[in-house]
């Protein structure tokens, strides 16, 4: 069975660009939740979708957003990109709402300059 | 509001020591407690879990009791290993909440 699967892995962009990041879930996992992770901040969540619909969403600047689409692939996005949001994006799935079991990829390292 | 708080690393031990790494929580409701672990260049995996109170989950090693009384989930392994090496979370889950919320990490280094 294939893993939470992200892409790209690594990126680079510059100031004021915008990005978007990509995640296939486990087949079969309706739940798609995002985190920022930092080495000052740590673990940060950013959302969560179940059904293409938002569930959670954490304390971020609407220059975040995300979706889902019908297959439970996901994305988001980082629109006029700053120096503080170099970091890694890592996506997790999960089979159930709520349970804490989550599947998460390797990440996408974003780096902004 | 639900929040994870784990001892500070890095922890450096020799290979066969005994590990602890301290967690504890506050929580409205009765949440679930995870540990999980990254490797390095790795995303994080779900190491052990309990859910509720006076559960004891574990894994290649690893154990965790989840105490109420002292809204705590320590960590703990007999003997570490070289290949144990990586970055350990502590995290929790309530129904009101939804989300996982995470600690700040620990990373474990292991010395042969």
């Amino acid at each position: 069975k294939a893993g939470v699967t992200q892409t790209p892995r690594y990126l680079i962009k510059t100031r004021g660009q915008q990005v978007t990041l990509s995640c296939s879930p486990i087949s079969g996992h309706r739940s798609v939740s995002w985190y920022q992770q930092t080495p000052g901040q740590g673990l940060q969540f950013l959302f969560e979708y179940f059904s293409e619909t938002q569930r959670n969403k954490g304390n971020f600047p609407g220059r975040f957003s995300g979706r889902q689409f019908s297959n439970s692939r996901s994305e988001m996005n980082v629109s006029t990109l700053e120096l503080g949001d170099s970091a890694l994006y890592l996506c997790a799935s999960s089979l159930a709402l709520d349970t804490g079991e989550l599947f998460f990829g390797e990440g996408s390292r974003l780096t902004v300059l | 509001g639900n929040s994870v708080t784990q001892m500070e690393g890095p922890v450096t031990l020799s290979e066969e020591a005994f590990l602890t790494i301290n967690c504890t929580y506050t929580a409205t409701g009765y949440p679930s407690l995870f540990w999980y672990v990254q490797y390095p260049g790795e995303g994080l995996q779900l190491l052990l879990k309990a859910t509720k109170a006076d559960d004891k989950g574990s894994n290649k090693g690893f154990e965790a009791t989840y105490r109420k009384e002292t809204t705590s989930f320590h960590l703990e392994k007999g003997s570490v290993q070289v290949s144990d090496s990586a970055v350990y979370f502590c995290a929790l889950v309530t129904i009101q909440g939804g989300k996982l919320i995470f600690g700040q990490g620990t990373e474990l280094s292991v010395k042969p």
